[in-house]
């Protein structure tokens, strides 16, 4: 069993809809939860990230932490189109290596 | 502020064959880490150093991959012999070493590797 355990998607959704992420883990020692976009052929790029449980939120998205049932989630509201990408969650405990999650695919379409 | 660069962006070699990666990360960043990252996974860790210094290689094929960050800046990953399960992105992120930040890795665009 994975450390980190990511919905596969594929994800579709229309432009406008509110988008739901969510990863479990397993390991207790994760304090650090981060979620990264990744455009076709490009280098992950941090989004957001949340220490401890609770939530977060930055623009159009929203990091939501569980830590007592180990779950994690990212909501986009107002998708759009240029946020058709990969997602990927991660996790870190006190020495700084983080874990990633497979990834979602998702696609906004107009 | 420039990014994390990386070179060469493809690269296309035969089983068996060397092939080396360079990596130079975000002024001022004392963490470096290397990625293998398959098609359809995550990236998955194969070192970190911190300044000269190897912080974690648990994941790294030893007997085929090397890496050096001379002068705590600039990286080289290299993988002698490759097979064909090499064939994949190979990512170099960095990371500051104060506080919350060095939760924050910023990522280079990668080297895609296929070995035939």
């Amino acid at each position: 069993q994975k450390e980190v355990e990511q919905d596969p998607g594929p994800l579709s959704v229309p432009e406008g809809a509110i988008v739901s992420l969510n990863c479990t883990y397993s390991n207790s020692a994760f304090q650090y939860f981060m979620w990264y976009r990744q455009y076709s052929r490009k280098g992950p790029e941090l989004l957001m990230y949340t220490y401890s449980s609770g939530n977060k939120e930055d623009g159009r998205f929203t990091a939501q932490v569980d830590k007592s049932s180990k779950y994690i989630s990212l909501f986009i509201r107002d998708s759009q189109p240029s946020d058709s990408a990969t997602y990927l969650c991660a996790m870190s405990g006190y020495a700084g290596k983080s874990t990633f999650g497979d990834g979602t695919t998702l696609t906004v379409k107009p | 502020e420039a990014g994390v660069a990386q070179s060469p962006r493809y690269k296309i070699i035969e089983k068996r064959q060397s092939v080396a990666f360079w990596c130079n990360p975000i002024s001022g960043h004392a963490t470096l880490y290397w990625y293998q990252q398959i098609l359809g996974q995550g990236p998955k860790l194969l070192i970190q150093f911190q300044n000269n210094g190897v912080v974690d290689d648990s994941q790294l094929p030893k007997d085929r991959f090397s890496a050096e960050r001379l002068k705590g800046v600039d990286s080289t990953l290299k993988i002698q012999p490759a097979k064909l399960e090499d064939s994949a992105v190979y990512l170099c992120a960095s990371s500051s070493n104060r506080g919350p930040s060095s939760y924050e890795q910023y990522f280079g665009p990668g080297t895609r590797l296929t070995v035939t």
